[in-house]
């Protein structure tokens, strides 16, 4: 079954460093977005990625980016890493922008020490 | 704004009884309103959605209610088994975007 692949599984990070997660979205799907998902609460969108290009962005400073490669791939990048950014990073994958249809990876468990 | 309201935060039931969790919502452009259940260790899975053009969806155990003038729309779960135990978000789309409740922990006792 070719779900989404998320990794690192797990990743510890010094404030003030800098990270960057990896996905692969399920076979057939060419959108991906990025939720975080801290402790005992809902994902929070972070962006999404349609043709390469950032088509939607949630309430996330400029330390967060991302990129999409041409075979639909993504990474997410955070800078300056803040306790606060301690989460889980769950990758979203789609056929389309729409909010119909997606799977999500298991996730990245980021912690910052 | 665009704000997602989820009860109960947690809900016990024993086994065979239903479960029923309730969300609001406040954005009026939601069309699209899907229900995750999320396992220890896991990512959220969709196990069921529901359309604004639609008032009722039914998928074997799991049923959805929507009411778009009162823009709020309920998971109903019967004869809950111990594999139901999960946590359960609810979302609603606006423009391929979803926004999240808080999530609700239901706990099945044999």
């Amino acid at each position: 079954d070719a779900g989404v692949t998320q990794s690192p599984t797990h990743l510890i990070k010094t404030r003030g460093q800098q990270v960057t997660l990896r996905c692969s979205p399920k076979s057939g799907h060419d959108t991906v977005s990025w939720y975080q998902q801290a402790l005992g609460q809902g994902p929070q969108f972070i962006f999404q990625y349609y043709e390469e290009e950032e088509r939607q962005r949630g309430n996330f400073p400029d330390r967060f980016s991302g990129h999409q490669f041409p075979n639909y791939s993504s990474e997410l990048n955070v800078n300056a890493l803040l306790l606060g950014d301690s989460a889980l990073y769950l990758c979203a994958s789609s056929l389309g922008t729409g909010g119909y249809g997606y799977t999500f990876g298991s996730g990245t468990r980021l912690t910052v020490v | 704004g665009e704000n997602v309201e989820q009860h109960p935060s947690t809900l016990s039931v024993q086994e065979g009884d239903s479960a029923v969790i309730k969300c609001t919502y406040s954005d009026s452009a939601s069309n699209y309103f899907p229900w995750y259940k999320q396992e220890l260790g896991k990512g959220p899975q969709l196990i069921i959605d529901i359309r604004s053009n639609v008032g009722e969806k039914k998928d074997q155990r799991i049923a959805v209610t929507l009411n778009k003038t009162a823009k709020h729309f309920s998971l109903h779960i019967t004869e809950t088994q111990p594999e139901d135990s999960a946590v359960y978000f609810c979302a609603t789309d606006s423009w391929g975007k979803l926004q999240f409740g808080a999530g609700t922990q239901v706990v099945v006792t044999p």
